[in-house]
């Protein structure tokens, strides 16, 4: 199976620190995606890419950004964090023939 | 643009009992339709999908989901619930020619008594 690695599982930082998060899959997909997590709202688009140095707004872009550098890794900036930050985020990663979404375990974070 | 809407919060079933989440999606043509369970404290795990053909599809543990065209629906079964079902159920679609870029519903929680 495909293993999408987040660097960390949970993080607690302060309110304007900058906050990078990083996700690193192990089978050359192309396709790479964000996701917040929230109770009662699901699994929401932050940003996703097709390929290095490509990247595409999702449906919930404000306040982050993102940095694919080489194929496997795909960053998650959060250039300035706030509270309405503290969530739950997944990465994941495409399986073309397997049709699938591989997720990573999930960075828990908390913006105090 | 797409969107899924799974009208259950929370549902609580007997083992042993009989389950259906449901599904409903919004998009002009024929999407191509997930189901994923995300256990405690696991990650998210592909039980089945749809994306063309058979209407009726098998997953994992037991489960299949019928696409229903007429009714915007992608309804998740299983026969028989065994405790270590519960867990939270999202339903996602993708469009044709971006199927890898998925829109979740907001999920449903599967409680299990025993």
């Amino acid at each position: 199976d495909v293993k999408v690695t987040q660097s960390s599982r949970y993080l607690v930082k302060r309110t304007g620190e900058k906050v990078f998060l990083e996700c690193v899959q192990d089978m050359d997909h192309e396709n790479m995606f964000w996701y917040r997590q929230d109770p009662g709202l699901g699994l929401r688009l932050i940003y996703f890419s097709y390929d290095v140095k490509m990247k595409e707004k999702g449906d919930i872009p404000e306040g982050y950004s993102v940095s694919r550098e080489k194929k496997e890794r795909f960053s998650l900036i959060l250039e300035s964090a706030s509270t309405n930050q503290t969530s739950m985020y997944l990465c994941a990663s495409w399986t073309p023939g397997l049709e699938k979404l591989f997720f990573g375990s999930g960075t828990q974070l908390s913006v105090l | 643009a797409q969107s899924v809407t799974q009208p259950d919060i929370h549902i609580t079933v007997s083992e042993g009992a009989s389950l259906e989440l449901r599904c409903n999606y919004s998009y002009g043509a024929t999407p191509y339709l997930f189901w994923y369970v995300q256990s405690p404290g696991q990650g998210l795990q592909l039980l089945l999908k749809y994306f063309s053909g058979d209407t009726l599809v098998q997953g994992i543990k037991g489960f299949e989901a019928e696409f229903k065209r007429s009714q915007s629906s992608f309804n998740l079964r299983k026969p028989s619930v065994h405790w270590s079902d519960a867990a939270e159920y999202f339903c996602a679609v993708g469009l044709a020619g971006t199927a890898s870029k998925l829109t979740f519903g907001t999920g449903t929680r599967l409680q299990v008594t025993l």
